[in-house]
């Protein structure tokens, strides 16, 4: 069963950029029809998609986070990660990483990680 | 952007209950709907794809229906393991956009 695991550091103070990592366990981030996404939960704006990337590097941003947000794939650790640059308190989250299947008979996020927590502050 | 709003926005029922939640969309999205389920430290659960499709592995209590802009998704009888937070999501256009939840908590 294919697993995702999120990493990233806990605590970012503001202005600077937040890194966080999504690992596939179980499976291979090349096979298939997915893309590879991330989605934040925090109580003022709940679920918010802000991206997501396909195994040829193309990716999908939403226009909310497009001039702070990046994401990149690396197939040889069957990573993908997501940078936010310029974080403000806003940025304050819990962090999901999740397999997109865009199979139009599916078109949905199948499979997520448990979540990390960031937190902005000084 | 597809606005989606979920009323109840909280809901609480016994063990057995049917319960409904509902979800409508800006526009007219069909069947591009999908529902999920949330606890607190564990990884979100699809639950519906296609507004009316269950994932190998959902129980059959659990149902999905609509069309057009609106979407229910109907739990037969509440079992312990089904209080949780659930939320909808439109995969009709980018981005990609959720509901704000409903919570369903034991009365």
């Amino acid at each position: 069963q294919l697993q995702l695991q999120e990493s990233g550091p806990g605590l970012v103070r503001p202005s600077e950029t937040l890194t966080l990592t999504c690992t596939v366990i179980g499976g291979s981030i090349s096979s298939g029809d997915y893309s590879w996404g991330w989605v934040r939960q925090s109580p003022r704006k709940g679920l918010e998609w802000l991206g997501s990337i396909y195994n040829n590097g193309f990716s999908d941003d939403s226009p909310s986070f497009r001039s702070r947000a990046s994401l990149s794939v690396d197939t040889s650790k069957n990573q993908f990660s997501l940078r936010v640059s310029s974080v403000t308190a806003a940025d304050t989250a819990i962090y999901f990483c999740a397999r997109y299947d865009y199979d139009k008979s599916v078109d949905a996020f199948d499979i997520w990680g448990q979540g990390t927590a960031v937190t902005v502050s000084s | 952007d597809i606005q989606m709003t979920q009323s109840p926005s909280s809901l609480s029922a016994s063990v057995g209950d049917r319960v409904t939640i509902t979800c409508r969309a800006s526009q007219g999205i069909s069947p591009f709907l999908n529902w999920y389920q949330h606890k607190p430290g564990v990884a979100p659960r699809l639950l519906i794809f296609g507004a009316s499709s269950l994932p190998s592995g959902v129980p059959s209590r659990f149902t999905g229906s609509g069309s057009g802009t609106d979407f229910t998704l109907t739990i037969s009888s509440l079992q312990p393991e089904d209080f949780a937070t659930y939320y909808c999501q439109q995969s009709y256009s980018s981005p990609r956009t959720f509901g704000q939840g409903t919570r369903l908590e034991i009365k």
